[in-house]
């Protein structure tokens, strides 16, 4: 079965850093496309990054230079750095596998239940 | 980032036919496919469509999705109280290499 487990939210203050985790069961990471997507409060779905088949990596302009997303094969885990935090970042942060065989899309079969990022001072 | 122009809202009564719309540009829709989600409150997204017209296992063929240029749509037939939830569409954008979602509508079941 395939489950995505997301961790590393909290509150932390603008401008802090935060990495967040997702531990990926049921499938190789480095198999699939795998891409963070976030939600604010009581708003719309919000494209954040993806790690491409061909471990090419595209932003959002709103983290690009801020965020950075990576795995680690040995631990099946999909990881994203945030810095630079700042309070429009307030959001739940989901993880979601892409389709295999594709480098990249925007069809995500699988998604973990989010983790909650709240910047605020 | 750019979004897909989706209603905030739809409505229906059970056993009503219901089509929410999703548009684009070239770029996006024009040149990839759309893949639609639904998202109950508090739960993640879950993939409702994808490849513009195909359904996942599981999901009830009163569900379909068609795509036409720049425009795509998702219809429900016979709508039932457990459609009631939001439905995002999506696409790939060959100019900002990334993926966009549409601001999503809320179906309401009347």
């Amino acid at each position: 079965e395939v489950q995505l487990v997301e961790s590393g939210g909290g509150l932390i203050q603008p401008g802090g850093s935060l990495r967040l985790s997702c531990a990926a069961s049921g499938f190789t990471v480095s198999s699939n496309y795998m891409s963070w997507v976030r939600q604010a409060p009581g708003k719309g779905l919000d494209w954040v990054s993806i790690l491409s088949g061909g471990d090419r990596t595209y932003y959002a302009d709103s983290v690009k230079g801020r965020f950075t997303i990576s795995r680690d094969n040995s631990k099946n885990t999909l990881y994203l750095q945030m810095n630079s935090l700042r309070a429009e970042d307030t959001a739940v942060y989901y993880c979601a596998r892409g389709t295999r065989g594709y480098s990249y899309g925007s069809r995500y079969d699988s998604w973990g239940r989010g983790t909650l990022v709240t910047v605020s001072s | 980032q750019s979004v897909l122009t989706q209603p905030p809202s739809a409505s229906g009564t059970p056993g009503q036919r219901v089509t929410i719309s999703c548009s684009g540009g070239s770029s996006n829709i024009g040149s990839n496919v759309v893949n639609w989600y639904q998202q109950f409150p508090g739960s993640a997204p879950k993939l409702l469509m994808y490849g513009n017209n195909q359904r996942p296992s599981g999901v009830p063929d009163r569900f379909s999705g068609s795509k036409s240029g720049t425009s795509a749509s998702l219809a429900i037939s016979g709508l039932q109280s457990e459609d009631e939830a939001d439905y995002y569409c999506a696409a790939w954008d060959d100019s900002l290499n990334g993926v966009i979602f549409g601001g999503g509508t809320k179906v309401t079941v009347l």
